[in-house]
């Protein structure tokens, strides 16, 4: 069981490359997030899916797109990189019937 | 305006004391709290929540106090062990159909052998 897996690991981008996020998760989970953490901010919330086929902004949705591409599968999608959107990102998903997000491990993204 | 914050960003104690990472929100209708746990080069894990109607809710090691008046939550480690360094974040939510979570900016706890 292998939980929520973001691919890739590591990312290094130059200002202005796209690239897409994956998250998958294996536990039949109807939400879904994508979070980013910088240094002493915590992670704040970019875009949320709370079922298959929706997908709402949360605090920080500039420069990003999403795809709920299934009930497994949410992407999060930078169409021109900056530097700004230097950071750590998680994806998480949450069961109905309860308030605990599970995570993945993480994607370290870096633009240049 | 931040509304959770952890004021503390590190904390220090010795093994086998009792470790007490502190956390402030300022959204009354905030209704459920959480901590997560964070090793370097991990996602957060998740490690005990509270809801608004308890004061207290205890977890072997670990109990997360609330006080609604003072809009304050608290979590206790005892006996602290060095397995348990690693980031500490809070999070709180109002129980809507997102479940959005707002986290403080995590405390770095360091137990000492």
């Amino acid at each position: 069981n292998a939980g929520v897996t973001q691919t890739p690991k590591f990312q290094v981008l130059k200002t202005g490359q796209s690239m897409t996020l994956q998250c998958a998760q294996d536990m039949n989970h109807n939400s879904m997030y994508w979070y980013r953490q910088d240094p002493g901010m915590g992670l704040r919330l970019i875009y949320y899916s709370a079922s298959e086929g929706t997908t709402d902004k949360g605090e920080v949705p500039n420069g990003y797109n999403v795809s709920r591409l299934n009930k497994r599968e949410f992407s999060l999608r930078l169409e021109s990189a900056a530097p700004s959107q230097t950071s750590v990102y998680f994806c998480a998903s949450r069961r109905t019937v309860e308030n605990i997000q599970y995570f993945g491990a993480g994607t370290r993204l870096s633009v240049l | 305006d931040q509304q959770v914050k952890q004021n503390s960003p590190s904390l220090s104690v010795q093994e086998g004391r009792i470790s007490i990472l502190n956390c402030d929100y300022t959204n009354s209708m905030f209704d459920y709290f959480l901590w997560y746990k964070k090793y370097p080069a991990e996602g957060p894990t998740f490690l005990i929540s509270i809801s608004s109607i308890k004061d207290k809710n205890e977890d072997g090691r670990f109990t997360v106090f609330l006080n609604k008046s003072a809009k304050h939550l608290s979590l206790h480690i005892v006996p602290s062990q060095p397995g348990d360094s690693a980031v500490y974040f809070c999070a709180a939510s109002v129980n809507n159909a997102g479940n959005m979570l707002t986290f403080g900016g995590g405390t770095r706890l360091m137990v000492k052998p």
